[in-house]
């Protein structure tokens, strides 16, 4: 089975300064994708960004870029020039193919404040 | 475009009692799921339907809990009876199709048991 780990529970960050949040995953695939969602307070689960695991090309969307290290099964985000509107959870997630569509496995979470 | 809508935003019951929630995807997309998230979780599917079928049912716990997707539209979760292990937040998402990977959430539905 494919689980998603979340090591970091919690973490501070100052406006304007850069973090990096942490995912790692298991699976026996070969084929799959990896994303980031962001959780704000209002509940509603936004894509930050997404990883095909066939390309070896780190996505990038604007401040958020991934590291994506396929032997290692790791997926960090990194967030440049942090701003207070990405106070957030951070929910790493792994999809693979499941009988025709696709399944998503979140981790824990890392609940990220922006402090200004 | 209107995104996930879901309703009701909060419900607060007591044990024993029935509760439903309600889902309505973006116009055209045929894959729904619902999702479970209990506090400082993440998310943990209960279902996913292709159309108007359930094609992956594994996690629900089918003694009290029950769903549809009449017309391949919206779609109904129950919980009957409701334990206070279900208190968590309900979420549903949808995409266009299989093949399609992204998912598009709606605000979710805030349940307290007491």
């Amino acid at each position: 089975a494919q689980t998603v780990t979340q090591s970091q529970p919690e973490m501070s960050v100052q406006e304007a300064e850069t973090v990096t949040l942490s995912c790692t995953y298991d699976t026996s695939e070969n084929n799959y994708y990896l994303f980031w969602y962001k959780q704000p307070p209002s509940r509603q689960m936004i894509l930050v960004i997404r990883q095909e695991a066939y390309k070896q090309q780190n996505a990038t969307e604007n401040r958020f870029s991934v590291n994506f290290q396929k032997a290692a099964k790791s997926f960090s985000l990194k967030i440049s020039d942090s701003q207070l509107g990405d106070t957030a959870m951070y929910f790493c997630a792994f999809m693979k193919l499941t009988s025709g569509t696709y399944k998503y496995i979140f981790g824990t979470g890392t609940r990220l404040k922006v402090l200004a | 475009e209107a995104g996930v809508v879901q309703s009701p935003r909060y419900k607060i019951i007591e044990k024993k009692q029935p509760v439903a929630f309600w889902c309505n995807p973006i116009s055209g997309h045929n894959t729904l799921y619902w999702y479970r998230q209990n506090l400082g979780q993440g998310p943990e599917l209960l279902i996913r339907y292709e159309n108007e079928e359930a094609v992956d049912d594994s996690q629900l716990p089918k003694d009290r809990f029950s769903a549809e997707r009449l017309k391949g539209v919206d779609s109904t979760l129950k919980i009957q009876p409701a334990e206070l292990g279900d208190s968590a937040v309900y979420l549903c998402a949808s995409s266009f199709d299989r093949g399609n990977t992204e998912a598009f959430f709606g605000q979710g539905t805030r349940l307290t048991v007491v």
